[in-house]
């Protein structure tokens, strides 16, 4: 069920900095959204972005979507121990895909204090 | 936001018995429900869309008859792993939507740990 391929697998930084990381998708779609899965734990939903949105902000997140390229970036500022998690991108049901989400490999995020 | 109640949280169980886990959709009603798959440090694998009423839609690869899953009400769906093996040790998470289907609310998942 995956589309999407996610980089870095996995990134390491220092609480305070930004943490950015990427995804690229391959059909079209009408919006993408990021989840946030904690460890053993089920995924939480953060952002939508919408296709015809070029930059989304929630807080300390910061999504931008290219459609053009098919990708879109997770940046995360001011980074904290509790934001440690694994972070997928995620593209919903279309007439490309049928009736299922498919999420990317993920990110997992590591921020140490 | 919309809440997905999964359990149970844990399961440890000898091969060859079968183990139930629920998915229940705590204050909607959900349209459609996802059963998934996840192995250590991967991404999620679907194997299954059930819809309240009709036959589970299964992915390929995955057993039907392993695998059973009912989807009675519009608020709980229940997937049974019959006759475990330890091969089927893994994370199960359950995820729902309604409305426009937008997007995903996920269970707590279930760890799967067959003997």
């Amino acid at each position: 069920s995956q589309q999407g391929e996610e980089d870095p697998q996995a990134l390491s930084i220092q609480e305070g900095e930004n943490a950015t990381m990427n995804c690229s998708y391959k059909t079209s779609i009408n919006n993408l959204q990021w989840y946030r899965q904690n460890s053993g734990r089920g995924l939480v939903h953060l952002i939508l972005i919408r296709s015809n949105e070029r930059e989304k902000h929630s807080g300390r997140l910061r999504v931008t979507l290219d459609t053009s390229k098919k990708s879109s970036s997770l940046l995360i500022t001011a980074s904290r121990a509790a934001d440690t998690a694994s972070y997928f991108c995620a593209t919903p049901p279309s007439p490309d895909t049928g009736n299922q989400f498919y999420f990317g490999t993920g990110t997992s995020l590591t921020v140490i204090p | 936001g919309a809440v997905v109640s999964q359990h149970p949280s844990w399961v440890i169980c000898k091969s060859g018995t079968s183990v139930k886990i629920e998915c229940r959709s705590l204050d909607f009603q959900a349209t459609t429900m996802f059963w998934y798959r996840q192995f250590p440090k991967q991404s999620l694998m679907l194997m299954a869309t059930s819809n309240e009423g009709s036959k589970a839609t299964y992915e390929q690869g995955v057993e039907k008859d392993k695998f059973l899953i009912n989807h009675a009400s519009l608020t709980l769906s229940t997937l049974t792993v019959t006759s475990a093996h330890p091969e089927d040790s893994s994370f199960y998470i359950c995820s729902a939507s309604f409305g426009s289907n937008e997007k995903l609310f996920f269970g707590s998942g279930t760890q799967l740990s067959v003997l």
